[in-house]
């Protein structure tokens, strides 16, 4: 089992453009999250999904939107990044909300 | 609004020496979560305390979840090396329908060989 994995590794975008960030995990969870981590800020929740087709807003989720795209995979998309959006974004998953998470290797998104 | 402080931030100590770190908050938790991080890498759970009052070991790590469930408290004996990386706690808070889960800002530990 590969667990939960998260593409890409790292992205660098312009300030403007638009990307997607890619999550999957195979343990048959039902809550997957989107969490991003600053220096000092520590882990702050974006978006989550409780379970497949619901998904709810977190602590920061401006500038952010979700697709639960089916039970496995749960994606967060920027559409206009900013460079305030420069962070670790890490997915994680749990058999159900909110218990014990396991999480991505993380994306490090860099925005100029 | 909700917070959990750990304390330290930051802690460097000698490789056999015992340390604890802290994670307080004013409000009661369901529960409460800690995580290990390693840099470069995702959180990794070491444990989760439900109980007030309850005490888990892991090995050389013993975590205590205060009476009123509004702290945590991580108490490694005989630091190694290998425990060196940035110790998350988060609480999980369950009120009718206004769940959450809050993250601390973490303790960065460093154990020197």
């Amino acid at each position: 089992n590969a667990g939960v994995t998260q593409t890409p590794k790292f992205q660098v975008l312009k300030t403007g453009q638009s990307m997607t960030l890619q999550c999957a995990q195979d343990m048959n969870h039902n809550s997957m999250y989107w969490y991003r981590q600053d220096p000092g800020m520590g882990l702050r929740l974006i978006y989550y999904s409780a379970s497949e087709g619901t998904t709810d807003k977190g602590e920061v989720p401006n500038g952010y939107n979700v697709s639960r795209l089916n039970k496995r995979e749960f994606s967060l998309r920027l559409e206009s990044a900013a460079p305030s959006q420069t962070s670790v974004y890490f997915c994680a998953s749990s058999e159900d909300w909110p218990d014990e998470q396991f999480f991505g290797p993380g994306t490090r998104l860099t925005v100029l | 609004t909700q917070l959990l402080e750990q304390s330290p931030q930051f802690l460097s100590i000698q490789e056999g020496e015992n340390l604890t770190v802290y994670c307080n908050s004013s409000s009661v938790f369901s529960s409460l979560q800690w995580y290990r991080q390693e840099p470069g890498e995702g959180p990794v759970l070491l444990v989760t305390v439900v109980t007030g009052g309850e005490v888990k070991k892991l090995k050389r790590l013993t975590f205590q979840f205060g009476d009123a469930r509004k702290d945590s408290s991580l108490h490694i004996t005989a630091a190694q090396p290998g425990d060196t990386g940035l110790y998350l706690c988060a609480g999980v808070s369950l009120m009718n329908r206004d769940d959450k889960i809050i993250f601390g800002k973490g303790t960065r530990l460093h154990i020197l060989p």
